[in-house]
């Protein structure tokens, strides 16, 4: 079924561990985002990507390494996981240009210890 | 980055009321969108505003382009148990902002 998915759902590390999330999406939309949601702040943009092998920063994107080698996928790492970094991560993408509606996977909950 | 204030940030209501809630900006956009999440899922997009002054319908949920492109509303008449979720307002720009949520509970 076409869509976006994310893996792993649900994800405990430790500090100082590498992790990547995992992003895919069947729509061969130009865009894709990656977001953090906590509460009290909302959805925030850490990195966005108009197209395979081109990315930019957003809101916040320290702690965070994208990479878009395929249009389809989108991974973010966290090179050395810190406990600030506990969050739900959302994955997101759209067709044609930034201005498009957006279309999100259900999340990853990341828990660092 | 661009700030949007929606408001209000919680509503408790009862099954039935109707619910208004907007979202506003100090910038100008050319689109607004509104979005569900539920708990647990990702958002999920319940209408897109491309006009200023636009009035748009999706079934009970009616959303409205402010005629200064600086906000917009969204109404929910008779609500039902399931709209329970949050709110966001959303506007594409150089990158793409949401607001911070409103979160509806409607007790049956």
């Amino acid at each position: 079924d076409a869509g976006i998915t994310q893996s792993p759902r649900y994800k405990i590390t430790e500090t100082g561990r590498q992790v990547t999330l995992m992003c895919h999406q069947t729509w061969s939309h130009s865009y894709m985002f990656w977001y953090r949601q906590d509460l009290g702040h909302g959805l925030r943009l850490i990195y966005y990507s108009a197209a395979a092998d081109i990315t930019d920063k957003g809101e916040v994107p320290d702690g965070y390494v994208v990479s878009r080698s395929k249009t389809e996928n989108f991974p973010l790492t966290l090179e050395s996981a810190t406990r600030s970094q506990t969050s739900v991560y959302f994955c997101a993408s759209s067709e044609m240009n930034s201005n498009q509606p957006q279309h999100f996977g259900d999340g990853t909950r990341l828990s660092i210890l | 980055g661009q700030q949007l204030n929606q408001s209000p940030q919680s509503m408790f209501i009862q099954e039935g009321e109707d619910v208004s809630m907007n979202c506003t900006s100090s910038s100008i956009f050319n689109t607004w969108l509104w979005y569900k999440q539920d708990p647990g899922e990702g958002p999920v997009l319940l209408i897109a505003l491309y006009k200023a002054g636009e009035l748009t319908s999706n079934g009970r949920l009616t959303a409205q382009f402010g005629i200064t492109r600086k906000d917009s509303f969204l109404n929910i008449s008779a609500s039902i148990p399931s709209d329970v979720g949050i709110y966001f307002c959303a506007v594409p720009g150089n990158q793409f902002y949401f607001g911070t949520g409103t979160s509806l509970t409607v007790i049956p």
